[in-house]
């Protein structure tokens, strides 16, 4: 069965950089683009990105464009975001997805906590 | 960017009574819209594609149904684990993909 697995959470300090990572198994990686999608605490849900299944292309919620990168490496099945510049309002879970058009699959997430 | 609103922000409903749950776009999505389920420290789940379709291994008592900028989530009969946080997406124009805010039913 599909399995996405998040880690590389933790507390930072304002202005430092974290990076994530989803391990996804169950299903041919290499053909399913991914999505990184964050929940602050007692809040909704927030798209934050999106890389194609070759890694052609990625896309960005303004809030984070500039400061965040998704990247994944098919050899290990692994989709990464790397967060530089993380401020306060980064504070969240942050889930990965599988991609059709809409979110089939989802992790549990890893929380980011941003706190000086 | 599509803004999407969900209505009421709260719905409290008693175990086996109906819940129909509002999502409005702000620009027509035609019927690119999901519906989500999310309990309490847990992972969302996809619960309805393309406005109406379930997904896999889904309820039958679960139902969406609208297109272009208004849609609804129907829960017949709520059941004990139906108590969660609904949320609905579309799909149509993105980048971004695009949340409502959420609405929750909870046991009235």
């Amino acid at each position: 069965q599909v399995q996405l697995v998040e880690s590389g959470g933790g507390v930072v300090q304002p202005g430092g950089s974290l990076r994530l990572s989803c391990a996804a198994s169950g299903f041919t990686f290499s053909t399913f683009g991914m999505h990184w999608v964050r929940q602050a605490p007692g809040k909704g849900l927030e798209w934050v990105a999106f890389i194609e299944h070759d890694g052609s292309s990625a896309y960005y919620a303004d809030s984070v464009e500039g400061r965040f990168t998704v990247s994944r490496d098919s050899s290990k099945n692994t989709l990464y975001l790397q967060m530089n510049s993380l401020r306060s309002e980064d504070t969240a879970v942050y889930h990965c997805a599988r991609a059709h058009y809409y979110f089939d699959h989802w992790g549990q997430g890893t929380l980011v906590t941003v706190s000086s | 960017e599509i803004v999407m609103t969900q209505s009421p922000a709260t719905l409290s409903v008693s175990p086996g009574e109906r819940a129909t749950l509002s999502c409005r776009a702000s620009q027509s999505v035609s019927s690119h819209l999901a519906w989500y389920q999310q309990k309490p420290g847990q992972a969302p789940r996809l619960l309805i594609y393309d406005a109406s379709t379930r997904a896999t291994d889904i309820p039958v008592r679960f139902s969406g149904s609208g297109s272009g900028t208004e849609f609804t989530l129907t829960i017949s009969g709520l059941q004990s684990e139906d108590f969660a946080v609904y949320y609905c997406q579309q799909y149509n124009k993105r980048p971004p993909w695009t949340f409502g805010q959420g609405t929750k039913v909870e046991i009235k």
